[in-house]
């Protein structure tokens, strides 16, 4: 079965710092990886997603994410964080592009002045 | 622009009422699903549908049903609404050649 880790519950970033979302996940082949953005009281917006082929995806407003294999990971990246960019940051897998998902628990985001 | 629309932003119904959540997409997707999103818990899947008529449980189906009898509408239904399905209710769909699930806003459902 899939299952998705995401170990940081709350992360707290100065504005124009960088930022890494740590994602770890959980699946016996190729997996279908995505990463979802939710701002207060509104619905998911897709981020970027890797399906196959270069492992360093870009996505929207800036974020990039690595796939790495070998550490069942694909974490996102941001080279300098915005206080819009304050949210809280889903990461997902599926077996399939058009199957149900299995999210992580969600990272939230905090970004101070 | 593609929509994933649910019918309430905001719903308050009683404990024990029949509780229908809708949601419609425009864009020919075949694939819908419905997750209830809690604090702490991230989002579960409820049903999902691959088809006008199919549905299969999810990873939480109890307590719920939901019906597919339009290709564009999936419907969430609380037969016996209770206190612990107080919660926000996330529609999705995502097409045969697409790339990415497009959600709703999200309804937020309290029982009281």
């Amino acid at each position: 079965a899939q299952s998705v880790t995401q170990p940081d519950i709350h992360i707290t970033v100065s504005e124009g710092a960088s930022l890494e979302l740590r994602c770890n996940y959980s699946y016996g082949a190729t997996p279908y990886l995505f990463w979802y953005v939710q701002s207060p009281g509104q619905g998911l917006q897709l981020l970027l997603k890797y399906f196959s082929g270069d492992t360093l995806v870009q996505g929207i407003k800036g974020f990039e994410a690595e796939f790495k294999r070998s550490q069942s990971s694909f974490n996102l990246r941001k080279p300098s964080v915005h206080w819009s960019d304050a949210a809280e940051y889903f990461c997902a897998v599926g077996a399939n592009s058009g199957y149900a998902l299995n999210f992580g628990k969600g990272t939230s985001l905090l970004v101070t002045p | 622009d593609v929509k994933v629309t649910q019918s309430s932003r905001y719903l308050v119904k009683r404990t024990g009422e029949k509780v229908f959540l809708e949601c419609v997409q425009d864009m020919d997707h075949e694939n819908m699903f419905w997750y209830r999103q809690d604090p702490g818990l991230g989002l579960r899947l409820i049903y999902f549908s691959y088809d006008v008529k199919m549905k299969e449980k999810g990873d939480i189906p109890e307590g719920y049903s939901v019906s597919r009898e339009k290709k564009e509408r999936f419907s969430l239904i609380l037969e016996s609404a209770s206190t612990n399905q107080t919660s926000m209710y996330l529609c999705a769909s995502v097409g045969g050649g697409s790339r990415g699930y497009t959600f709703g806003s999200g309804t937020r459902l309290t029982v009281v």
